[in-house]
């Protein structure tokens, strides 16, 4: 079974500095996929980046970056400049590598973050 | 670009009442999954379809079930109602083995029992 764990309920971040949510998993899947996603207030559920873990680049999408850690099955997220609508809820999620079944999205317990102005 | 769409994006049902939640992919999308998040919770995988068969079963009771049709649209009904039954339900598509790996979320159904 995989397991996904974010250890920090909660975290603050001042407008316009970096923060960095951490995620560590657990699985005996050799390929996967890795995914941040935010849940604002209102609730939608948005993709934030991905990663496959296969590929040792880490992932990044304009201020969004991660740092993926195969070895360690370490998968943090960092903002970079951080604006007041990154305020949200974040989970961390893994996906085997397609097949018929066993599809669905593990998720992390989610990290809260606000962004103070 | 078309989304995930859900209806109703709010619903009140008395308990003991029977509720369905509409999903419909996005297009070339042949796989649905959905998912239940209570209030301060991570999202729970309930079921998910591939090819309008069923793939995989989650923490679904039995008072709910689902299904795929021909066009890829899919139904959760649920039966029989219970107080710990509001939550937000999400549907989320994906094209199975596509490029574009991942679900495509839709804003979710809230339901509130009471």
């Amino acid at each position: 079974a995989q397991t996904v764990t974010q250890s920090q309920p909660e975290m603050s971040v001042q407008e316009a500095e970096t923060v960095t949510l951490s995620c560590t998993y657990d699985t005996s899947e050799n390929n996967y996929y890795l995914f941040w996603y935010k849940q604002p207030p209102s609730r939608q559920m948005i993709l934030v980046i991905r990663q496959e873990a296969y590929k040792q680049q880490n992932a990044t999408e304009n201020r969004f970056s991660v740092n993926f850690q195969k070895a360690a099955k370490s998968f943090s997220l960092k903002i970079s400049d951080s604006q007041l609508g990154d305020t949200a809820m974040y989970f961390c999620a893994f996906m085997k590598v397609f097949q018929r079944t066993g599809n669905q999205f593990y998720f992390g317990t989610g990290t809260s973050l606000t962004v103070i102005p | 670009a078309a989304g995930v769409i859900q209806s109703p994006r709010h619903l009140i049902k008395e308990k003991r009442e029977t509720a369905t939640l509409k999903c419909y992919p996005i297009p070339r999308h042949d796989t649905v999954y959905w998912y239940q998040q209570g209030p301060g919770q991570d999202p729970q995988f309930l079921i998910s379809f591939y090819e309008k068969m069923q793939s995989d079963k989650g923490s679904i009771p039995d008072r709910f079930s689902a299904q795929q049709f021909s066009d890829y649209h899919s139904e959760l009904n649920m039966s029989s109602l219970e107080l710990g039954d509001s939550a937000l339900y999400f549907c989320a598509s994906e094209e199975a083995g596509g490029i574009n790996y991942g679900y495509t979320f839709g804003s979710g159904t809230r339901l509130t029992v009471v």
